[in-house]
């Protein structure tokens, strides 16, 4: 079965430089991976994710992932962070053939002004 | 509506007893799904609904969980006898359709058993 690493619960950066969230995975066959955000008290929200084609994604609020497939990671990044960035950030993947979408355990951003 | 709702937000039961959770998908939706998220843990699948087919119900921990969906719009899980262990965040989630296409989430229940 398929399964996702965040291997670092917390990062903390300052605002305006840049993040990276880490994520590595593991599956049979073509990978779908995926970045959603939980804001406080609210619902996932979808960041970005990758199906197929050009390894760097680009996704919303200025988020963006790189697809390594000889590193089996896709880790999460933008240029420059901003406070309002902080938030609960999960890495997901899933096989190309079942319904079976696994979760990271989740990594909580804090950007500090 | 404009997204994923699910009711209740908030529900405390006490051990034993059987809680019924909802969801509404978005409209046009086939793809509905169920996650847990327990406190500090990443989501858990539980349910996958597509269409008209038979439900893949591979990651309902017991048979003390149940889901349908009605009309292949709402959902209701139904957790029956329920335990402490039961208590986290239930969400919901719907697609277009299978596999590729993107999740969007509902809010979450947080459940309480007591």
């Amino acid at each position: 079965a398929q399964s996702v690493a965040q291997p670092e619960d917390q990062v903390n950066v300052a605002e305006g430089n840049p993040l990276t969230v880490k994520c590595t995975y593991s599956v049979s066959g073509n990978p779908y991976l995926f970045w959603y955000v939980q804001y406080p008290n609210r619902g996932l929200q979808f960041l970005l994710k990758y199906i197929t084609g050009d390894n760097l994604v680009k996704g919303s609020y200025g988020f963006e992932a790189e697809f390594n497939k000889s590193q089996t990671s896709f880790h999460l990044k933008k240029p420059s962070a901003l406070v309002s960035d902080s938030a609960l950030y999960f890495c997901a993947v899933r096989a190309y053939n079942n319904n079976d979408m696994r979760f990271g355990a989740g990594t909580r951003l804090t950007v500090k002004p | 509506g404009a997204g994923v709702s699910q009711s209740p937000s908030n529900k405390v039961t006490e051990k034993g007893k059987d809680v019924e959770l909802r969801c509404d998908p978005i409209s046009g939706h086939t793809a509905l799904y169920w996650y847990r998220q327990s406190l500090g843990q990443g989501l858990e699948f539980l349910i996958y609904f597509q269409g008209n087919s038979a439900p893949d119900k591979s990651g309902l921990p017991s048979d003390r969980f149940s889901a349908e969906r009605t009309g292949g719009s709402v959902s209701t899980l139904t957790i029956q006898r329920t335990q402490q262990e039961d208590s986290a965040v239930y969400l919901c989630a719907s697609s277009l359709g299978p596999l590729v296409e993107t999740q969007y989430f509902g809010p979450g229940t947080r459940l309480l058993v007591l």
